[in-house]
């Protein structure tokens, strides 16, 4: 079982907005980061740190997070959004990596 | 930037031990601001962290699998390998490296700290079956 906690399906109508959310006790002192997974391919990071995007990575995702709990914001999502995102972070004790269950979000 | 392939057998015997290493080009991998790590991903399921070293040679494992788990770096190839014993169908997984950094930011508040794996290879997948 994971120390993160996310929703295991979210969806979206093409052009709003959406929060994909991952919660846990360790959220409270570490940070969480996000990645993006499509069908067949590695995970890409989408946000890290506070809210910092790699380069390449579009605007529209932003992170921030409040209290035990994370969240990924894409605001106007497209088509090409659609895909699984995954948080991760350290454990409570902070000595080990962790990553959440995993959420799919379907574009409609 | 960097870039990392995995490498090593798809099939892997049960009760054998799977050994795959991970390439690092575009970088050293003696560099001071990472530490490199293996994760993996079962068909169909969510990534699982396995473990990661530093480039002096110090390790930390995910403690559900720190029993069967071995992972060593070769500065002078600029790899890091994968030794997994006692294999089962269960580490049936596509095997990904990755290059993880931490680092921290404070709020007005609090502070906090994290890790984030920025550059992923591609993945190989495998299969543990007679």
């Amino acid at each position: 079982s994971s120390e993160l906690t996310q929703d295991p399906a979210v969806s979206v109508a093409l052009g709003q907005t959406v929060r994909i959310t991952c919660q846990g006790d360790s959220l409270r002192s570490y940070y969480a980061s996000w990645y993006q997974q499509k069908p067949g391919q590695a995970p890409v990071l989408v946000i890290y740190g506070k809210n910092n995007r790699p380069s390449g990575i579009p605007d529209r995702f932003s992170g921030s997070s409040s209290g035990n709990t994370a969240s990924l914001t894409i605001t106007g999502a497209q088509a090409e959004d659609e895909a699984d995102y995954y948080c991760n972070s350290r454990d409570s004790s902070g000595n080990l990596v962790v990553f959440g269950g995993g959420t799919k979000l379907t574009v409609l | 930037q960097l870039q990392l392939q995995e490498s090593g057998p798809g099939l892997v015997k049960p009760s054998e031990t799977l050994s795959l290493t991970c390439t690092v080009s575009g970088g050293s991998i003696s560099s001071s601001s990472y530490y490199w790590g293996w994760i993996r991903q079962p068909p169909g399921k969510g990534l699982e962290w396995i473990g990661s070293i530093y480039y002096s040679g110090s390790t930390y494992y995910n403690p559900s699998l720190k029993s069967r788990v071995t992972i060593s770096v070769d500065t002078s190839k600029n790899q890091f390998s994968l030794k997994l014993s006692s294999v089962t169908a269960a580490d049936t997984a596509v095997y990904y490296c990755a290059s993880q950094k931490s680092g921290g930011y404070c709020s007005s508040t609090s502070c906090y700290g994290g890790v984030y794996f920025d550059y992923w290879g591609q993945g190989t997948l495998v299969t543990v079956s007679s």
